[in-house]
């Protein structure tokens, strides 16, 4: 399995608090993604990230903060929590196959409840 | 704006029976498509990936086909299990290091 980590696995947090997610690889793989996933909307890219210090966002990422300071680490940060970014997010990773192609790797996902 | 779609959105089968699955891409400027498993409440689980250049990978009972010229890729569970019920959700990746977009996936419940 590919070393990817998510921290924390569940957070329950008030309106307008700031909160930051953690997404850790060991595979020492270039790019990285932040995912929501909601019912009726699957899963959608909210920022992603194709080196230190280089990130860009995705279709939902009002109100979404990234940042990669490390190639193991990506870090999303909610600015001002509100209810509708209660989901259950994804962190993933992509990277070269030595068969050829490239292929993704997701964390197992945090779930964030916004009180 | 590439778009995903799978059919069908549901399937319930009894143990034992071969199944096809169905993924269909609007735009055939893809690099890869990948098809995942989700099982509830956990992460994706990669299934098979097929390179662009590629027209079918295997994995055991599992056979993913791809046509890029008609956008379209199958999967096909042989002899389904129990173990097997899970959502399936297929991916498309543009050029490298690009986004993945993922269909809104199947799911797929196999009875005893």
């Amino acid at each position: 399995d590919a070393g990817i980590t998510q921290s924390p696995r569940h957070k329950v947090t008030e309106t307008g608090t700031p909160v930051t997610l953690r997404c850790h690889q060991t595979e020492n793989h270039r790019y990285m993604y932040w995912y929501r996933q909601d019912p009726g909307h699957g899963l959608r890219l909210i920022h992603y990230s194709y080196g230190v210090k280089d990130t860009d966002k995705g279709e939902v990422s009002d109100g979404y903060s990234v940042s990669r300071s490390k190639t193991e680490d990506f870090l999303l940060t909610l600015e001002s929590a509100t209810s509708s970014q209660t989901s259950v997010y994804f962190c993933a990773i992509m990277g070269p196959r030595d068969t050829g192609g490239t292929e993704a790797f997701f964390g197992q996902g945090t779930r964030l409840t916004v009180v | 704006k590439q778009e995903v779609t799978q059919i069908p959105a549901a399937l319930s089968v009894p143990e034992g029976e071969n199944l096809v699955l169905n993924c269909s891409f609007t735009d055939s400027a893809i690099y890869n498509l990948q098809w995942f498993r989700q099982d509830p409440g956990k992460g994706l689980t990669s299934l098979l990936l097929i390179q662009s250049s590629q027209r079918e990978q295997t994995s055991g009972r599992l056979n993913a086909s791809l046509d890029k010229s008609s956008g379209r890729s199958t999967l096909y569970i042989a002899a389904s299990q129990p173990g097997d019920s899970a959502t399936y959700l297929c991916a498309v990746t543009g050029n490298y290091g690009q986004n993945f977009v993922f269909g809104p996936g199947t799911r797929l419940s196999v009875l005893p």
